[in-house]
């Protein structure tokens, strides 16, 4: 079982429209992050939210964290083939010992057709 | 100037032959990293040094050894490769290692194959 359950795992859509990728789980996070990698790259941070009902945008990036700090979602505006790439939600466990340490989702595969 | 670099890239070795990956940060971070991502591009944390002691020690296979010389490097390696070791090792490092904001920067990866 996933610590952190990040849906969907891949998505394929049209140039133009609108997407969300959701990060769950049944425990608390003292942050959560969004990084988005490119083939043959890391990931590179979007953004970190720590505060539970935050939201935050990037451009046509919006990302919200909940209000229990449970779950996060990205939401992107008029996709565009630059979006292309590996989405990837990561959170730091509240209470946890060691610093640091982050839990990754399983990512989420984001194809923008032209 | 590259922030978390690694060598080498791609690494295709033998099953049973002995390995060393290197990572270097010029980024003056405390904090150092090594992750797995398999073949479903699940990361996950192996190892983590700060300021050259180990913080973080995942369940990994004891034929993994992590070694920092100094606060800038830190190598990963591995003894008695095994087909399941296959996979994209990624080096990443942060300030500090204990903000629950800190950003980790992470290197472009070491594909390793294990035939």
């Amino acid at each position: 079982t996933q610590l952190l359950e990040q849906s969907p795992q891949f998505l394929s859509i049209q140039e133009g429209e609108n997407l969300t990728v959701y990060c769950n789980s049944s425990s608390v996070f003292s942050s959560l992050q969004w990084y988005r990698q490119e083939p043959g790259e890391g990931p590179v941070l979007l953004v970190t939210v720590v505060t539970g009902g935050e939201v935050k945008k990037l451009k046509r990036l919006t990302f919200q964290f909940g209000d229990a700090r449970k779950d996060s979602s990205l939401h992107i505006t008029a996709a565009q083939p630059g979006d292309t790439g590996l989405y990837l939600c990561a959170g730091a466990l509240a209470g946890g010992t060691s610093y640091g340490k982050l839990t990754f989702g399983q990512g989420t595969i984001l194809t923008v057709h032209p | 100037d590259t922030a978390v670099s690694q060598t080498p890239k791609y690494l295709v070795t033998q099953m049973g032959n002995d390995k060393s990956i290197k990572c270097e940060q010029n980024l003056g971070h405390d904090t150092m990293y090594w992750y797995k991502q398999d073949s479903k591009k699940f990361l996950k944390i192996m190892f983590s040094y700060n300021n050259k002691e180990l913080i973080i020690n995942e369940t990994v296979p004891n034929r993994f050894s992590p070694k920092s010389p100094d606060k800038a490097h830190l190598n990963l390696h591995i003894n008695s490769l095994e087909l399941g070791d296959s996979a994209v090792y990624f080096c990443a490092s942060s300030r500090q290692g204990r903000g629950i904001t800190d950003t980790q920067y992470f290197g472009p990866g070491t594909r390793l194959t294990v035939l």
